[in-house]
C-alpha cells in the first residue's frame, strides 16, 4: 500500500497571505490528524477528521482550519500567515477514531513564511 | 498543569550498549502510550504501543515499559546500532477520546560506532 502523502513538500509565502496543504491518507484510512512542528514547541495536535467530521480540535487560532473529503483526503488551511507559522505540517492517518489505532505520518509539508 | 516530558538532551550512547530513554508526563490519565522514531526531514515512524494495564511490551530490540503509578515510561534499545541514531518521540492520548495524541519533545538519541 502507498503510504500517506503530502503535497506540496515545501513552500514559501509571505505574512498575511493564505496556504492549503493536501493531505492523502492510506488507502482504507478514513481518519486523518495534522500536526505542527518546531523547534521550539515540538510536535502540536491541530485537528483530527473521521469520516468528514472534526473530531478533535487543538490549542490553535480559528486561522488554522481543516476538512476531509468523502475519499478521505484532507486540506489544512491557514488564512493571514504569520512568521511563527513557520513550520513542518505533518499529517497522519489511520483506520479508524478508535484511541489505540496506529497512526502512520506522511512526510510533511515544509512552511516557510517570510 | 498537563505536562509530558523527555529529556531534551542527546543521550550519547556507543555501539552495543542497551539505551533507555525516559517519558514522565503529569496530569494525564492516558490509556494507552506510544513510542515513535523521527529521522531528520521526516515524519515521525511509529515503533510501539503499550496500553495501562500492560506492565512491559518487547518487539525485536526495543522494549518499552509503563507504569501508570510513577507516570513514566521507559524505552529500551538493547544491542545498539549507528542506524538507531534519531530522535525519539512519546505520545499519549490526551483525551481518551481519539487520535488527539500529545507528544512529547523527544530525546536524540546518537549512537557511536
Amino acid at each position: 500500500k502507498a503510504g500517506v502523502t503530502q503535497t506540496p513538500r515545501y513552500l514559501i509565502k509571505t505574512r498575511g497571505q493564505q496556504v492549503t496543504l493536501s493531505c492523502s491518507p492510506i488507502s482504507g484510512h478514513r481518519s486523518v490528524s495534522w500536526y505542527q512542528q518546531t523547534p521550539g514547541q515540538g510536535l502540536q495536535f491541530l485537528f483530527e477528521y473521521f469520516s468528514e467530521t472534526q473530531r478533535n480540535k487543538g490549542n490553535f487560532p480559528g486561522r488554522f482550519s481543516g476538512r476531509q473529503f468523502s475519499n478521505s483526503r484532507s486540506e489544512m488551511n491557514v488564512s493571514t500567515l504569520e512568521l511563527g507559522d513557520s513550520a513542518l505540517y505533518l499529517c497522519a492517518s489511520s483506520p479508524g477514531p478508535a484511541s489505540t489505532d496506529t497512526q502512520y505520518f506522511g512526510p510533511g509539508t515544509r512552511l516557510t513564511v517570510l | 498543569s498537563q505536562k509530558i516530558e523527555q529529556n531534551s538532551e542527546a543521550l550519547n550512547i556507543q555501539e552495543g550498549k542497551t539505551a533507555t530513554l525516559t517519558c514522565n508526563y503529569t496530569n494525564y490519565s492516558p490509556a494507552y502510550l506510544q513510542w515513535y522514531r523521527q529521522d531528520p526531514g521526516r515524519g515521525p515512524v511509529f515503533l510501539l504501543l503499550i496500553r495501562e494495564n500492560e506492565k512491559e511490551k518487547r518487539k525485536e530490540r526495543l522494549k518499552v515499559t509503563f507504569d501508570t503509578t510513577l507516570k513514566q515510561s521507559l524505552f529500551h534499545i538493547t544491542a545498539s546500532q549507528p542506524a538507531d541514531s534519531a530522535t525519539y518521540l512519546c505520545a499519549l492520548d490526551a483525551n481518551n477520546a481519539g487520535n488527539m495524541l500529545t507528544f512529547g519533545g523527544g530525546t536524540r538519541l546518537m549512537v557511536k560506532p
